[in-house]
């Protein structure tokens, strides 16, 4: 079936530094793909729809400067946390809907520490 | 707007004994429903999905959900609860397989021997 990544799985950074993730569709081409966020022991909350070769369309109350979205091919959407702040620390995931089967793929999510 | 409502943040059961989760939407159009698993530290796994085809949806690990619409409940069972059965399980709803997710606040199984 069809694999959506993530890069890097974990990541520890200083307060203030910027952090990209990356979400990649390793065998299947992806024009929209989705940004979301967990909280520990908490649901998912959506962030962003990564649209490419346009702009994201962020959810009501997330700082789309803050959370900067890139969708650079049909493979590849960037998270950019910028300025991070220890807040910021969460588990962030990534999902692509299928070109085959009707379905979904989320990637593994990548923890992010910001201390 | 969509969105689901998951009744019971913890639900603890027997190993051997029936699994209910129970999880209820709401939608101005025909929903498509989605149960997933969660397991520690890791990503999310589709259980099954309810696509406007059967209303008894048949998943993986015997897992099973009904679409009633009349109640606007897509609850999730299990027969049989296995000790590996102890996860996170999100109810989600969307407008299709490929738009956004809208997920439930989640309902943490735990499995006692």
């Amino acid at each position: 079936g069809a694999v959506v990544s993530q890069h890097p799985s974990r990541v520890i950074c200083k307060s203030g530094t910027s952090v990209k993730i990356e979400c990649r569709s390793l065998d299947f081409q992806a024009t929209t793909m989705f940004w979301y966020r967990q909280f520990p022991k908490k649901s998912l909350m959506l962030m962003a729809t990564s649209n490419e070769g346009s702009k994201a369309t962020y959810e009501q109350g997330v700082e789309k400067d803050k959370f900067l979205i890139n969708h650079a091919s049909l493979t590849l959407s960037t998270l950019t946390v910028t300025s991070a702040h220890p807040e910021d620390s969460s588990f962030y995931i990534c999902s692509a809907p299928g070109d085959v089967e009707e379905t979904q793929y989320f990637g593994p999510g990548t923890r992010l520490l910001v201390l | 707007a969509q969105s689901v409502t998951q009744l019971g943040s913890h639900v603890s059961v027997s190993e051997g004994a029936l699994v209910l989760l129970r999880c209820n939407y709401s939608s101005s159009v025909p929903p498509y429903l989605f149960w997933y698993v969660q397991y520690p530290n890791q990503g999310l796994q589709l259980l099954l999905k309810y696509t406007s085809a059967a209303t008894l949806v048949k998943g993986i690990n015997d897992f099973e959900a009904e679409f009633k619409k009349s109640e606007t409940s897509f609850h999730l069972t299990k027969p049989s609860a296995h000790m590996s059965d102890a996860a996170e399980y999100f109810c989600a709803v969307g407008y299709s397989s490929a738009s956004k997710i809208i997920f439930g606040s989640g309902t943490r199984l735990s499995i006692r021997p």
